[in-house]
């Protein structure tokens, strides 16, 4: 299950498929972006950062990637599991500046078995 | 070692009350910020704190204020209360050198307005 280009809020995926989760960023001068995972009844859970001098990172299980000059960052997860099934927020701010995170719109991500 | 936690978990209030939300920081944690989540919404800032000083501000009313103690402990309280405020609150807690990197949330506290 791959969700390519656009935001979109809901993600249904079969367990051990590829996930894609795309966010489109606000803000040029952002030079730091987060993906967190919000589970139900719990607060976000960081998973992976990625600063503007960098297009990739790879993590265990996940990678992001920054298109900075279409402003769009995507988070890949392999061999998707149940225990994905959350909320994924991309988050960005100006790192240099100090300025607070802002978040995007999640996604929900439901992987059935 | 307890991360962040908040208190209490969940709170029931009427339009025009005041209510006091409370956060202790992951421990060696300095700094404390605070946020926002509407139903089906990413986390919005309100405020962080830092050296008991609130050190920026997002797009929120005075009616929203805080307070950071010396144990690096920290209080939401919010004012007037509208029904536009109910939300879950969440707490974070980072050190201060690392900015908004390494930031570690709390479960937050689910706040209904009546």
């Amino acid at each position: 299950g791959e969700n390519v280009g656009l935001h979109l809020p809901t993600l249904s995926v079969q367990e051990g498929d590829n996930s894609i989760i795309n966010c489109a960023y606000s803000n040029s001068a952002s030079d730091y972006f987060i993906w967190y995972k919000q589970e139900s009844g719990k607060g976000p859970q960081f998973i992976i950062d990625i600063r503007s001098n960098m297009d990739k990172r790879q993590g265990q299980r996940v990678t992001v990637l920054l298109n900075k000059t279409v402003k769009h960052l995507s988070l890949q997860i392999a061999a998707t599991q149940p225990g994905d099934s959350a909320v994924y927020f991309c988050a960005e701010n100006n790192a240099q500046a100090g300025t607070a995170l802002i978040f995007g719109k999640g996604t929900t991500l439901s992987v059935s078995s | 070692d307890a991360g962040v936690t908040q208190s209490p978990t969940h709170l029931i209030k009427t339009r025009g009350q005041q209510v006091t939300l409370r956060c202790s920081p992951k421990s060696g944690h300095d700094t404390v910020s605070w946020y926002q989540q509407a139903l089906g919404q990413g986390p919005q800032f309100i405020f962080q704190y830092y050296e008991e000083e609130e050190r920026q501000r997002g797009n929120f009313p005075d009616r929203f204020s805080g307070h950071q103690f010396p144990n690096y402990s920290s209080e939401l309280n919010v004012n007037a209360l509208l029904l536009g405020d109910s939300a879950l609150y969440l707490c974070a807690s980072s050190l201060f050198e690392y900015r908004e990197e390494k930031l570690f949330f709390g479960s937050g506290t689910q706040l209904s307005v009546l």
